[in-house]
């Protein structure tokens, strides 16, 4: 079965820029897609099909994807950024695949 | 606004069987896949079941296939998982999710999600 990996946890300190990456066998072959889950909410999509942000989503999402890692770039990243972010993709015999998850603290 | 409502989540014994119903409102419920994710207390996502905006294809996690039955019924907005011969670990909150076209595929990611409805297998 295919498989998603993330690091448990990453650290920024408020204003610098947070990395957040997923590894998986061929993953930039894939489309990898990330969401942002706040403790007690919903997941909530932030970047799709490798480097897309929904509406809403604001300009310091970005996202990428290539060979064997998507990387979730958080830029000036706030406060109201701490959260746990997971990566999904989608695999011909697995179907949808989720990492892990990371949880992002801001110093 | 589009929304999600899930419902029909409890306690259950294990072997038991539970009904979730997710109810879809404020966009076009039969042009999209939908699918069923869950979480378990303190963990991450695991994604459990999706079917195609038709209703014609389905898929299933290994951990729920033989188990578990997802459906909808386009007419009246509403996504269905039936779940039989429940287990303690499959202790979690469901969600449901609207997936962002017609079909479970290379391109699926989850744009809409309910507020989940918690499941709980216990003696």
């Amino acid at each position: 079965s295919y498989e998603l990996t993330q690091p448990p946890s990453v650290s920024v300190s408020a204003g610098q820029t947070a990395s957040i990456t997923c590894s998986g066998d061929k993953l930039g072959d894939k489309y990898a897609c990330w969401y942002q889950q706040k403790p007690g909410q919903s997941p909530v999509l932030v970047i799709y099909q490798d480097n897309k942000r929904p509406s809403g989503i604001p300009e310091r999402f970005s996202g990428s994807n290539s060979g064997n890692t998507a990387t979730l770039t958080i830029s000036g990243t706030q406060a109201m950024d701490e959260a746990d972010y997971y990566c999904q993709a989608w695999d011909s015999s697995t179907y949808v695949v989720f990492g892990g998850g990371t949880k992002l603290t801001v110093l | 606004e589009v929304q999600l409502v899930e419902s029909g989540g409890g306690l259950v014994q294990p072997g038991g069987s539970l009904r979730l119903s997710c109810a879809a409102s404020r966009f076009t419920f039969s042009s999209y896949a939908m699918s069923w994710v869950r979480q378990a207390p303190g963990k991450g996502l695991e994604w459990v079941s999706a079917i195609s905006g038709s209703g014609a294809n389905t898929n299933y996690a290994d951990s729920v296939k033989g188990r578990f039955t997802i459906s909808r019924d386009n007419p009246e907005n509403t996504l269905y998982l039936q779940m039989n011969n429940l287990r303690a670990d499959d202790t979690a909150t469901y969600y449901c999710a609207k997936d962002r076209g017609i079909a479970a595929s290379s391109t699926s990611a989850f744009d809409i999600w309910g507020q989940g409805t918690m499941v709980t297998v216990s003696s």
